[in-house]
């Protein structure tokens, strides 16, 4: 059965530094999607992409978070200069379709020091 | 926005069935999802409803949705060991895209 997968599964790094969280997507889906989960929170949406180009994003996505769909296969994450509070789960999600159903990544924890 | 609330614990012994509800405030949420993650793992999809249905049953899943109140339950007959996880209720708004609002995740215990 097709599935999302997302590498490194944990990534510890020092404040400041900049991360590259990647994901590669259900094959034939056409909407991504990264959401995150801070330690005993709930899971919050960050940003949806589709057709190379955001299409919805949180308030907590803000400049220092970036999206992009490098080659035909990958979907990243990237957080330009992390802080601690940066520190969560990050997982990403796959559609076919707006509405359609999402179905999530493992998951890649950040451990920012 | 929306705001979707679950209960934080349910503890059943196995083979009881168990019921995790949930309530959600956007009465224009098109659909409803039932998210499962065991420990370490990811969040994976058990069931959706769409909101024009009252009902739907899979297997030993039941999703039952009240749109007058918006309540949204999971009940799982015959509770395994093996169903003990998190389990998260998701809303997609009508008018909000392609977001999920999660709620808080209720943890189920299942007793031998």
């Amino acid at each position: 059965e097709p599935e999302v997968t997302q590498t490194p599964s944990h990534q510890v790094t020092q404040m400041g530094q900049e991360v590259i969280l990647r994901c590669v997507p259900i094959s034939n889906h056409l909407y991504f999607y990264w959401y995150r989960q801070i330690l005993g929170q709930k899971v919050e949406f960050l940003v949806s992409f589709y057709n190379n180009e955001i299409s919805e994003k949180s308030e907590i996505f803000d400049d220092q978070f970036s999206v992009e769909r490098p080659d035909g296969s990958n979907f990243t994450l990237k957080i330009r200069s992390t802080k601690l509070e940066d520190s969560a789960m990050y997982f990403c999600a796959s559609s076919g379709g707006t509405q359609e159903t999402q179905y999530f990544g493992p998951g890649t924890r950040l451990l920012v020091l | 926005g929306e705001d979707v609330e679950q209960s934080l614990f349910l503890s059943v012994r196995e083979g009881d069935s168990s019921v995790i509800n949930c309530t959600y405030t956007d009465s224009s949420s098109t659909y409803l999802y039932w998210y499962k993650q065991e420990p370490g793992a990811g969040l994976q999809l058990l069931t959706y409803i769409f909101s024009n249905m009252d009902m739907k049953q899979d297997q030993r899943l039941t999703v039952l949705l009240n749109k007058k109140d918006k309540h949204l339950s999971l009940r799982i007959a015959d509770t395994q060991t093996g169903d003990s996880a998190i389990y998260f209720c998701a809303a997609s708004p009508n008018n909000a895209g392609n977001m999920l609002t999660f709620g808080g995740g209720t943890r189920l215990m299942v007793k031998p």
